[in-house]
């Protein structure tokens, strides 16, 4: 069980780039969530997805897409990326309104 | 607005020390509290608590919350310097269709030897 990836680990855009930050989860767990982390601000929610075929908009969406691609996979796009946006993402998962399990994080620069 | 407030933001402490850690919370819809464990990658989970008064306990953690005043506390007794890390605190409501985690911002504990 790797429990929640996450892909890349670390990633360099320059302003205007698009990227793709990727997350699965093997566990089985119907929801799945895309936070942002950034210095003095807590986790934020960005995303989630209650279910395969759902989303929804967390407290801070804007600049940002999800595709749930299937119950296993989450991906979070970068249209068009800001210096603002330069942050530790998280991706989360959850079974039932409970614990939530996070992976390892991706830090994102953007100059 | 939904939020949840930790204090202190920073704790130093030396082994051995017994710690307190408080988290109060307004939350629509308030379903549960819940404490992570962040080191240096991802929250880990510590506790999940959904009734007033009653202790979560293990090991050397234990949790408890008061729903009439809406606050948890996280204490941690005997710590070692494994203990030091940023310690959040999240309130689960009922939003969305499943709960969704509003997160304070975290107390960052260093403890020294």
């Amino acid at each position: 069980n790797a429990g929640v990836t996450q892909t890349p680990k670390f990633q360099v855009l320059k302003t205007g780039q698009s990227m793709t930050l990727q997350c699965a989860q093997d566990m089985n767990h119907n929801s799945m969530y895309w936070y942002r982390q950034d210095p003095g601000m807590g986790l934020r929610l960005i995303y989630y997805s209650a279910s395969e075929g759902t989303t929804d908009k967390g407290e801070v969406p804007n600049g940002y897409n999800v595709s749930r691609l299937n119950k296993r996979e989450f991906s979070l796009r970068l249209e068009s990326a800001a210096p603002s946006q330069t942050s530790v993402y998280f991706c989360a998962s959850s079974l039932l309104p409970i614990e939530q399990f996070f992976g390892p994080g991706t830090r994102l620069t953007v100059l | 607005e939904d939020k949840v407030v930790q204090s202190p933001l920073s704790l130093v402490v030396h082994e051995g020390d017994t710690v307190t850690l408080n988290c109060s919370y307004e939350v629509t819809n308030f379903r549960s509290l819940l404490w992570y464990k962040q080191e240096k990658k991802a929250p880990t989970f510590l506790f999940m608590l959904t009734s007033s008064g009653i202790e979560k306990k293990s090991g050397r953690l234990s949790s408890i919350l008061d729903k009439k005043e809406l606050f948890s506390i996280l204490n941690i007794t005997a710590t070692q310097t494994g203990d030091s890390a940023v310690y959040l605190c999240a309130g689960m409501n009922y939003g969305g269709s499943q709960g969704n985690l509003i997160f304070g911002k975290g107390t960052k504990l260093s403890v020294k030897p």
